[in-house]
């Protein structure tokens, strides 16, 4: 059974760090691109960051471009958000899922492979002081 | 960036009877949608890719159409655990993708 389990959330004051962790199990990790999706608190879904299999690539929201750094460790069979200079606006639970690929597909019929899916059960992160 | 707006914002239907939530998208994304529902402290779940694929192990009463920027999901035969919140998400670029803003379905 594949299954995410988020860690690394809590309580960090405007301007702080914090780094959450993803770890994976019950798939081929190093075979698949990751994704970081959050839930600000009454708000819906919005992605945040993405990472191909091999981490040599690596995307982002423009909200949070320049703040949050994406990355992985295969060996580990986890992947991380590094998140810098918090906003109270980055308060939310944070979703790790998989993509259905490594990297960017495009099917014949010209549809890509982009949904996500399984995802874990989250992490809360509160920013205030 | 791709914009999804999903309507109606709450849906308020009866046990036994269908559900048709919409999303349209600002921009033509082929079928690139898929659909999720999401119920409170659990992990989203992914009910729908490429527009109209069932996901192995959902039922068949959930359902998708559509192509470019007008797509639907339709329930039947609603029963109670289907209540929840329903999001579309566009993936036309890779790790470029939106979300709707999200439909609550609930109990009439």
């Amino acid at each position: 059974e594949v299954q995410l389990l988020e860690t690394g959330g809590g309580v960090v004051q405007p301007g702080g760090s914090l780094r959450l962790s993803c770890t994976a199990s019950g798939f081929t990790f190093r075979n698949y691109a990751m994704s970081w999706v959050r839930q600000a608190p009454g708000k819906g879904l919005e992605w945040v960051s993405g990472i191909r299999d091999n981490g040599a690539s690596t995307y982002y929201a423009e909200t949070v471009k320049g703040r949050f750094t994406i990355s992985r460790d295969n060996s580990k069979e986890t992947v991380y958000l590094q998140m810098r200079s918090l906003r109270a606006e980055d308060t939310a639970m944070y979703y790790c899922a998989k993509a259905p690929t490594g990297g960017p597909l495009q099917l014949p019929s010209g549809g890509l492979l982009g949904w996500l899916d399984p995802w874990g059960l989250g992490t809360q992160v509160i920013v205030s002081s | 960036e791709i914009v999804l707006t999903q309507s109606p914002a709450t849906l308020s239907v009866s046990p036994g009877e269908s559900a048709t939530l919409s999303c349209r998208a600002s921009q033509g994304i082929s079928s690139n949608l898929a659909w999720y529902q999401h119920k409170p402290g659990q992990a989203p779940r992914l009910l729908i890719y490429g527009a109209s694929t069932r996901v192995t192990g959902i039922p068949a009463r959930f359902s998708g159409s559509g192509s470019g920027t007008e797509f639907t999901l339709t329930i039947s035969r609603l029963q109670t655990e289907d209540f929840a919140v329903y999001y579309c998400q566009q993936y036309n670029n890779w790790f470029q993708y939106t979300f709707g803003q999200g439909t609550k379905l609930e109990i009439k």
